[in-house]
């Protein structure tokens, strides 16, 4: 059974750089079908797809973030990272890392349990 | 940018059918967007019900379908229980490796 698992800080000064980690575990980041996605959620809000990586380091994200958003893949260490910069509060969120499966369809099929990050000083 | 939209709120009776929809600010859903579906409880991470239009995922009841009607996708929860009491996001495929989430329904069972 394929578990993914976020970490890093929980808390993030504005107008810095928010990082954080998810660890694969159940299975390989390498698997041919599969695309490594960051999902964040705003407190009482709904889900925003943040970007997607494959882990030949090919990645896609979302237009809106585009510009302060870097998502780059560990093969060594089964692991993947997103990094945005320049956050404010409107950055406050869970943020989920999720394994999207894009081979003949596009579906998120596992999900990691979620990390609350806020920016704030 | 085209927005996925859907009903911000929906109500059922227990046992009842309920069909929540998934439609584009401009142009209709088809196949090729690969609709799928995900069912979110408060403080939980979501949970896949339905992936490429109407496959269910591993485990999920088959009260649980998915369709396209009309020009929107379409979930749709054939006697309803008090536990699909949940928020609902569609995603769509937009193309060019985007994919969108639609705003959600909070779907109230009473």
């Amino acid at each position: 059974q394929l578990q993914l698992q976020e970490s890093g800080p929980g808390l993030v000064k504005p107008s810095e750089t928010l990082s954080l980690t998810c660890t694969v575990s159940g299975g390989s980041i390498s698997s041919s079908s599969s695309y490594w996605d960051w999902i964040r959620q705003p407190p009482g809000k709904g889900l925003e797809w943040i970007g997607s990586i494959y882990y030949n380091g090919g990645a896609y994200y979302n237009p809106s973030l585009k510009s302060r958003v870097t998502i780059s893949v560990d093969t060594s260490k089964n692991q993947f990272s997103l990094k945005l910069s320049s956050v404010t509060a409107a950055d406050t969120a869970v943020y989920y890392c999720a394994r999207l499966v894009r081979s003949g369809t596009y579906f998120i099929d596992y999900w990691g349990q979620g990390t609350l990050v806020t920016v704030s000083s | 940018q085209t927005v996925v939209t859907q009903e911000p709120s929906f109500s059922v009776s227990p046992g009842g059918t309920v069909t929540l929809t998934c439609g584009l600010s401009s142009g209709s859903v088809s196949t090729s967007y690969y609709p799928s579906w995900y069912q979110q409880t408060p403080g939980q991470a979501p949970r896949t019900l339905i992936y490429s239009t109407n496959s269910r995922s591993s485990g999920v009841p088959d009260r649980f379908s998915g369709s396209i009607l009309g020009n929107k996708a379409a979930l749709t929860i054939t006697g309803a229980q008090a536990d699909d009491q949940s928020d609902y996001y569609c995603v769509l495929y937009m193309g060019s490796g985007i994919v969108v989430f639609g705003g959600g329904t909070k779907l109230t069972v009473l």
